[in-house]
């Protein structure tokens, strides 16, 4: 079985719309980073959690990290054409900053 | 703002040369990483790298893998014999004393 879900697996989104990713673990999790990729190129970070219940922001992007510390998820608010692109979840589970990344979220922003 | 960089972007080898991909990871960072994203693939880990050694290494990261930090500032991937399944998009990573875990932008390894 997959150590780490993401879901959906793509999304298309009106422009001004507000969308959630979520990354669930199937084991606690020590880390979750969350990157944002255009196709064939590098990973820009966004954000990390390390405790349950954290909650961190950044413009309009949010990540959520649950108590248990096993699900995490990512809203946008207000969605632009910038926020287009693969969205991936990192989870460090054991404790080594060694991550394990999730398949994906394509995000599509339709004018 | 600081930034890992690595060199080349792209690299087009024959099967059976050696490549050694370059890193340059952000200055004041003590762990290093390689991860490597095959096309359509989900991005997994190699090997990891402190204090001028190997903390961990993947199944991957067979006899034909090495990595180094040859100076204060380079931190290199070398593959021995490129095999056609080598080819992917290999990214460095460091991760500081707040424990963010940086990406470098990629090289693209085409072996043909």
């Amino acid at each position: 079985s997959q150590e780490l879900e993401q879901s959906p697996q793509s999304l298309i989104v009106q422009e001004g719309k507000n969308l959630t990713i979520n990354c669930t673990s199937s084991k606690t999790l020590y880390g979750l980073y969350w990157y944002k990729q255009k196709y064939g190129e590098g990973l820009i970070f966004l954000m990390m959690l390390q405790k349950g219940g954290e909650e961190k922001s950044h413009e309009k992007i949010t990540a959520k990290l649950d108590e248990k510390k096993q699900q995490s998820s990512l809203h946008i608010t207000a969605s632009q054409p910038s926020h287009a692109g693969i969205y991936l979840c990192g989870a460090d589970i054991s404790n080594d900053y060694k991550l394990s990344f999730g398949a994906g979220t394509t995000v599509t922003v339709r004018a | 703002e600081p930034e890992v960089t690595q060199t080349p972007s792209h690299q087009v080898t024959q099967m059976g040369q050696e490549v050694i991909l370059r890193c340059v990871p952000i200055s004041n960072h003590l762990y290093f990483y390689w991860y490597r994203q095959i096309l359509g693939q989900k991005v997994e880990f190699l090997v990891s790298f402190y204090n001028n050694e190997i903390s961990e290494k993947s199944e991957i990261f067979d006899d034909q893998f090495s990595v180094e930090r040859p100076d204060g500032s380079n931190f290199t991937l070398k593959i021995r014999s490129t095999k056609l399944e080598d080819s992917a998009m290999y990214f460095c990573a460091s991760t500081g004393s707040y424990n963010e875990q940086f990406f470098g932008p990629g090289t693209r390894l085409t072996v043909l």
